[in-house]
């Protein structure tokens, strides 16, 4: 079936860096643009950034611009979100999800990996 | 920026219809998405562009989505149906953007 598994979550200190990966099954995954969303804990959903299919285009949220790199392996069906100079601020449980096309929606979402910055 | 505003929660009543709604500047004229999200759990697309429902979704969900307004209805409310929605649009200024979110209380 369709599937999106995120990991590489954890505690970590401020300032520190993070590589979140989603891996992709149950479907073409190098004909799907790509999202991060995060949502910090008590709060709403907060769009992180998007990729083309084929990785050549890739936006972000302003206040993630600089800090955070979304990028990804076709090859292995995976997608990444490197995050540097984490702060407090950014614990959040980080979903990927992937783009239905033209909607602007996002159709499948992952389980969510939980990323806590704290010292 | 681009701000998408819901009502922070909504009361309804079993086999009652609860309405949403999300609130942005010349929303009518981008395309609208909800999604459903249950404590601990991910969020679901419920409605997309405007109106439509993915496979899966009840009937009881449906969607509008002009002026300033987009609405998600639930006709027939269920017990199941409690959890916290959001709308969700696409903005050439802020690209992609979430609603603040709505709770919806099934009393």
């Amino acid at each position: 079936q369709v599937q999106l598994v995120e990991s590489g979550g954890g505690v970590l200190q401020p300032g520190r860096s993070l590589r979140l990966s989603c891996a992709a099954s149950g479907f073409t995954f190098n004909t799907y643009a790509m999202h991060w969303v995060r949502q910090a804990p008590g709060k709403g959903l907060e769009w992180v950034a998007i990729i083309s299919y084929d990785g050549d285009k890739k936006y972000y949220a302003d206040s993630m611009k600089g800090r955070f790199t979304i990028s990804r392996d076709n090859s292995e069906n995976t997608l990444y979100l490197q995050m540097n100079s984490l702060r407090a601020e950014d614990t959040a449980v980080y979903y990927c999800a992937r783009d239905a096309g033209e909607t602007d929606a996002c159709d499948i979402w992952g389980q969510g990996t939980m990323v806590t910055v704290s010292s | 920026s681009y701000v998408l505003t819901q009502p922070p929660s909504v009361s309804v009543s079993p086999g009652q219809t609860a309405s949403i709604t999300c609130s942005g500047d010349k929303l009518g004229d981008k395309y609208i998405c909800w999604y459903q999200q249950k404590p601990g759990q991910s969020p679901v697309l419920v409605i997309y562009q405007d109106t439509k429902r993915p496979s899966g979704i009840p009937e009881r969900f449906s969607g509008s989505n002009s002026g300033n307004t987009a609405t998600l209805t639930i006709s027939g409310t269920q017990a199941v149906d409690e959890a916290d929605y959001y709308c969700q649009a696409w903005d050439n200024s802020v690209l992609y953007v979430f609603g603040t979110g709505t709770k919806v209380t099934v009393l």
